[in-house]
């Protein structure tokens, strides 16, 4: 069965270093997002990405976040400069539609900034 | 923006007994209802969606109820195994926001033996 995959499962920065979180969405799907859970917390989303552009970002998703996709099968997010409270549970998920499609997720990348 | 609620946070059954979840949103333009299922170290998995235009939607063991005029809609999982053990998430979503889903605090199901 096609699956997210999502790489690295663990990562440890110090705070104000890059991070790049790693997604290969499901092969024929054209919609990617990107969600993230704090430990305790609500999944919340962050962005959506359609046809090489953003459609949707939430009030999360500052000038310090960043998505790409740089080639026909990965989707990445990018962190600029960690700050402590960037640690979470980032997932990301594809979509094959919109209009309330159903989304798929991976397993998640646990962002740990020190 | 929505507001998604849900309730309990934690809820234990016996086996066979049934389980569920409820769950009420804010925003009267979300029309679209799906619950996941995250397991340990797994992401959250879709096992049941419903839209606005429906009141109820079932698959084998489990349910979803959905009224648009209280805002609210519930899980159902009836038979409950020891597999059924997870967290389950509901979610809203609508156009205006892009379809970005909204999701509830999750509810921890422990269904014992």
């Amino acid at each position: 069965e096609p699956e997210v995959t999502q790489t690295p499962s663990h990562q440890v920065t110090q705070m104000g270093q890059e991070v790049i979180l790693r997604c290969v969405p499901i092969s024929n799907h054209l919609y990617f997002y990107w969600y993230r859970q704090i430990l305790g917390q609500k999944v919340e989303f962050l962005v959506s990405f359609y046809n090489n552009e953003i459609s949707e970002k939430s009030e999360i998703f500052d000038d310090q976040f960043s998505v790409e996709r740089p080639d026909g099968s990965n989707f990445t997010l990018k962190i600029r400069s960690t700050k402590l409270e960037d640690s979470a549970m980032y997932f990301c998920a594809s979509s094959a539609d919109t209009g309330g499609g159903k989304l798929f997720f991976g397993s998640g990348t646990q962002l740990s900034v020190l | 923006g929505e507001n998604v609620e849900q309730h309990p946070s934690t809820l234990s059954v016996q086996e066979g007994d049934s389980a569920v979840i409820k769950c009420t949103y804010s925003d009267s333009a979300s029309n679209y209802f799906p619950w996941y299922k995250q397991e340990l170290g797994k992401g959250p998995q879709l096992i049941i969606d419903i839209r606005s235009n429906v009141g109820e939607k079932k698959d084998q063991r489990i349910a979803v109820t959905l009224n648009k005029t209280a805002k609210h809609f519930s899980l159902h999982i009836t038979e409950t195994q020891p597999e059924d053990s997870a967290v389950y998430f509901c979610a809203a979503s609508n156009r205006n926001s892009g379809y970005a889903l909204n999701f509830g605090k999750g509810t921890s199901l422990l269904v014992t033996p």
